[in-house]
């Protein structure tokens, strides 16, 4: 499967818990974008990253998240001291270099606060 | 200013009709704006997408119509079918200026058999 990778696909946390989501773009793809989705609602930017660089961030809140897209390996978004509000569902989508290029979305990860 | 409104939130069309989805936005600096499919479970998947230069595109069943003057844009899906209910959201990008995707509210369609 050449397509967005993401894990794990259900994520279950207790409030104050860390949550990490993972993101393997497509192959040849270097751009990154995390978004979140709520309960019957559109998708709602986060981040977009470039390999070992932030981009853009406007979209993340100020605290307890943040997101890194390594040398090697797969992005990670992160969630430090969750919080009931974070239930959602993550999405990340990659696109090739240059602009004007499609993004294509991975299948999510449902995260769940208990 | 970022924003794109999407309507209607729910539609249900017989097999066969028209499926018609509208949006509009604001910013005059959007210059890119795909449709998605989402099905449950599954991560948005690139439909098809226009850029305001033309007024309409169609792949297949699928077209877009663009009005730039009325910033309005909307999805057409002809002999709508049952495998074709889903959530569609539309999107907008301002070229260049991060790449980020300003997505509608969405509507979920179902085609009745």
């Amino acid at each position: 499967n050449a397509g967005v990778m993401q894990n794990p696909r259900h994520l279950v946390r207790r409030r104050g818990q860390e949550a990490r989501l993972r993101c393997s773009p497509m192959k040849g793809h270097s751009h990154v974008y995390w978004y979140r989705q709520l309960p019957e609602e559109g998708l709602k930017f986060m981040v977009y990253l470039q390999k070992e660089n932030i981009i853009d961030e406007s979209g993340m809140p100020k605290e307890r998240f943040s997101a890194e897209f390594p040398k090697e390996g797969p992005s990670i978004l992160r969630i430090q001291q969750v919080v009931r509000g974070d239930s959602a569902a993550y999405f990340c989508a990659s696109s090739p270099r240059g602009i004007n290029q499609p993004q294509h979305f991975g299948d999510g990860t449902r995260l769940s606060i208990l | 200013q970022q924003q794109v409104k999407q309507s209607p939130q729910s539609l249900i069309v017989q097999k066969g009709g028209i499926s018609i989805i509208n949006c509009a936005y604001e910013n005059t600096a959007f210059d890119y704006f795909p449709w998605y499919q989402q099905f449950p479970g599954k991560g948005p998947a690139l439909l098809i997408a226009i850029r305001p230069d033309v007024s309409e595109k169609k792949e297949g069943r699928f077209t877009i119509s663009f009005n730039k003057s009325a910033k309005q844009f909307s999805l057409h899906i002809m002999d709508s079918q049952p495998g074709d209910s889903a959530t569609y959201f539309c999107a907008a990008r301002v070229s260049g200026a991060g790449n980020m995707l300003t997505f509608g509210g969405g509507t979920r369609l179902m085609v009745k058999p």
